[in-house]
């Protein structure tokens, strides 16, 4: 499965949108990006996955390049709750095993 | 919802004792996973299953076993506790590999 890159952390003010990058330089045309994040000591929680199309549901949004090397995850209007440690992972179609990373440290503040 | 349980959210337990860490899912999912998170290690897969009775090795099964005898429930085995099995264990499930996997609460287990 392909490599990915992530800031370590980010901060982002309550009410704003956050915006999470993830660099997946590597990717195959058969791999599909999933985003999780990991609230203190809760089990990792799905947030979102696409392939080359944008995607978009209740909790956020995704928007992957054309080229496929990069992607944002997109919470548009971040609350406290959202605090998390967020995962970018790409994985094949027939995979199973998910490779988290050390993710993206966000802080939502007041 | 999917709903992923885990038996216990902290157990404690000594070295040479059999744990047993049991996970169970409501969303009739074929596959459900075993994981270990350490500081600084991320998440590492330890075992998978597929279909009842069927198990695979991830990345550190040394030290481990497990059991899948319905489609709902997947059990963790240390038939030896060690010191550098305390962590936190999560279980998760997925309706078909590929698909996204949804997690349990976690059991934070500590041998001493």
């Amino acid at each position: 499965d392909a490599k990915t890159t992530q800031p370590p952390s980010m901060d982002c003010a309550e009410g704003r949108a956050a915006n999470l990058p993830c660099n997946h330089s590597t990717i195959s045309g058969n791999e599909y990006v999933y985003w999780y994040r990991q609230i203190h000591s809760q089990g990792p929680q799905y947030i979102i996955h696409g392939l080359k199309n944008n995607e978009t549901n209740e909790m956020a949004s995704l928007i992957i390049t054309e080229d496929r090397k990069s992607s944002t995850l997109i919470l548009p209007h971040a609350t406290l709750r959202d605090t998390a440690v967020y995962y970018c992972i790409v994985l094949l179609n027939s995979g199973y095993a998910l490779n988290f990373g050390k993710g993206t440290s966000l802080l939502v503040t007041p | 919802d999917v709903k992923v349980t885990q038996s216990s959210r902290y157990l404690v337990k000594r070295t040479g004792e059999k744990v047993f860490l049991e996970c169970v899912q409501d969303m009739d999912h074929e596959n459900m996973f075993w994981y270990r998170q350490d500081p600084g290690l991320g998440l590492r897969l330890i075992y998978f299953s597929y279909d009842v009775k069927m198990k695979e090795k991830g990345d550190i099964p040394e030290g481990y076993s497990v059991s899948r005898e319905k489609k709902e429930r997947f059990s963790l085995i240390l038939e030896s506790a060690s010191t550098n099995q305390t962590s936190m264990y999560l279980c998760a499930s997925s309706f078909f590999r590929g698909y996204e996997q949804y997690f349990g609460p976690g059991t934070r287990l500590t041998v001493t």
